[in-house]
């Protein structure tokens, strides 16, 4: 079946300092791949997306690619703030699934940005 | 566009009792799915409703249910409440075309059994 594997949190930086989650999946085919975000005390909310290989998804300041060589969809980000500080889940939706999709989520890894 | 709401927020229960929550998704959306998120567990799915048609179902006992409205509101059901039924219950919902694989989160249902 599907699987996504997120590194272990918690994942502790200064701010500015650079961001990088781990994060790599078994699939067939050619899933669609997101990070989403959960701030203390809410629902997750979609970060960036890619839907195929190469693709860059980005949006505030975080990237990730679409890299099916190495099944990975690694989160980056240049210069963390303060305000980053969240869990992030890795998550990725079966392709070709027809509508009938059952997304598939990491464990989350938890970031904390300390001034 | 309103955002997927849940309610209620927070919910205290004790062991043995049943509890129902209710999801209503973003507008036009047709899809809701449940998630059970606890600190040991991760996130967990739960179960996906299409047009009031259970499609897809996670590995959870008959304890918990769910159902889905003609006006694709949903609501989950858990029976025989356990300890370890404790947990953060998220409710997603997701449209049609290029953005049904996008799944919009509503807060969650924060349910603790005593």
């Amino acid at each position: 079946g599907n699987s996504v594997t997120q590194m272990e949190g918690p994942v502790t930086l200064s701010e500015e300092a650079f961001l990088t989650i781990n994060c790599t999946y078994t699939a067939t085919g050619y899933p669609s791949l997101f990070w989403y975000v959960q701030y203390p005390g809410e629902g997750l909310q979609l970060l960036l997306k890619a839907t195929k290989a190469d693709d860059k998804g980005s949006n505030k300041g975080f990237e990730a690619t679409y890299r099916k060589e190495t099944t990975s969809f690694h989160l980056e980000k240049g210069s963390v703030q303060v305000s980053d500080s969240a869990v992030y889940f890795c998550a990725l939706s079966p392709s070709n699934s027809g509508g009938y999709q059952k997304v598939t989520f990491g464990t989350g890894t938890k970031l904390q940005v300390i001034p | 566009k309103a955002g997927v709401t849940q309610t209620p927020r927070y919910l205290i229960k004790t062991r043995g009792q049943q509890v129902t929550l209710s999801c209503s998704p973003i507008s036009g959306h047709r899809s809701v799915s449940w998630y059970q998120q606890t600190p040991g567990q991760g996130l967990q799915f739960l179960f996906e409703y299409f047009s009031e048609t259970q499609r897809n179902k996670g590995n959870f006992p008959g304890r918990f249910s769910g159902r889905q409205f003609s006006n694709s509101r949903s609501e989950m059901n858990v029976s025989t409440l356990e300890l370890g039924d404790s947990a953060l219950y998220l409710c997603a919902s997701s449209g049609h075309g290029a953005n049904q694989e996008t799944q919009y989160f509503g807060p969650g249902t924060r349910l603790l059994v005593l």
